[in-house]
């Protein structure tokens, strides 16, 4: 089964408006990290945080990291149409096999 | 750096037949993932190379699968007598592992593959 999951599966907004999507796991991590795919291409790296990290910002983006509460949020401002794409976190296990394992993501749409 | 690179684009077959697929990773990068990705999912792991040193193997990836590395720079991966199931986008990564437990993987544009 997948470790992480987003919340929620899909998301429609106005151009303008914050977009916040959330990701929560189920075991102990070293990092977790966010990417962007836009329709049918490949990911692109938007964020990592690292474990003793609780918040970190990359522009428009904000992420906060729980790991009391094994939970992840992605926070876009100002969205864009070009924002629209499907958003996924990754999370790289603490037992240390070095994979990254994605959740299921969110589908963002922005409507100009 | 003009990223990691994959080929083809687009694969279509009949089942049965046997496919490979080639990636190019970053230069210098020394790690290099394999994902499989089916629509509405996320990618999902299938193996990683290390250099040439393949260190895991998913469970998903039967013996039908094999991937290669051969001097640590360009990988492919083989499926052998393709079924229907095996119908998904498979991803290349690479990344610069240097061991602070902090990496960023950069993906190819993946390959489509059709079974039918």
């Amino acid at each position: 089964s997948q470790q992480g999951e987003e919340d929620p599966q899909a998301l429609s907004i106005q151009e303008g408006e914050n977009a916040t999507m959330n990701c929560s796991y189920k075991t102990s991590i070293n990092n977790l990290q966010w990417y962007r795919q836009n329709s049918g291409r490949g990911l692109v790296h938007l964020i990592l945080i690292r474990s003793n990290e609780r918040e970190k910002h990359s522009g428009r983006l904000r992420v906060t990291l729980d790991t009391s509460k094994k939970s992840s949020s992605l926070l876009i401002t100002a969205s864009r149409a070009a924002d629209t794409a499907s958003y996924f976190c990754a999370t790289d296990l603490l037992s240390g096999t070095y994979k990254y394992i994605f959740g299921t993501g969110t589908r963002l749409k922005v409507l100009a | 750096d003009t990223g990691v690179s994959q080929n083809p684009r687009h694969k279509i077959t009949k089942r049965g037949q046997n496919v490979t697929f080639r990636c190019d990773p970053i230069s210098e990068h020394n790690r290099l993932y394999w994902y499989r990705q089916t629509l509405g999912q996320g990618p999902e792991f299938l193996t990683y190379f290390q250099n040439e040193a393949q260190l895991e193997k998913s469970r998903l990836l039967s013996d039908r699968f094999s991937a290669e590395r051969p001097k640590g720079s360009f990988s492919t991966l083989e499926i052998q007598r393709t079924e229907q199931g095996d119908s998904a986008m498979y991803l290349c990564a690479s990344s610069h592992w240097t061991g602070d437990a902090q990496e960023t993987q950069y993906f190819g544009p993946g390959t489509r593959l059709l079974v039918l």
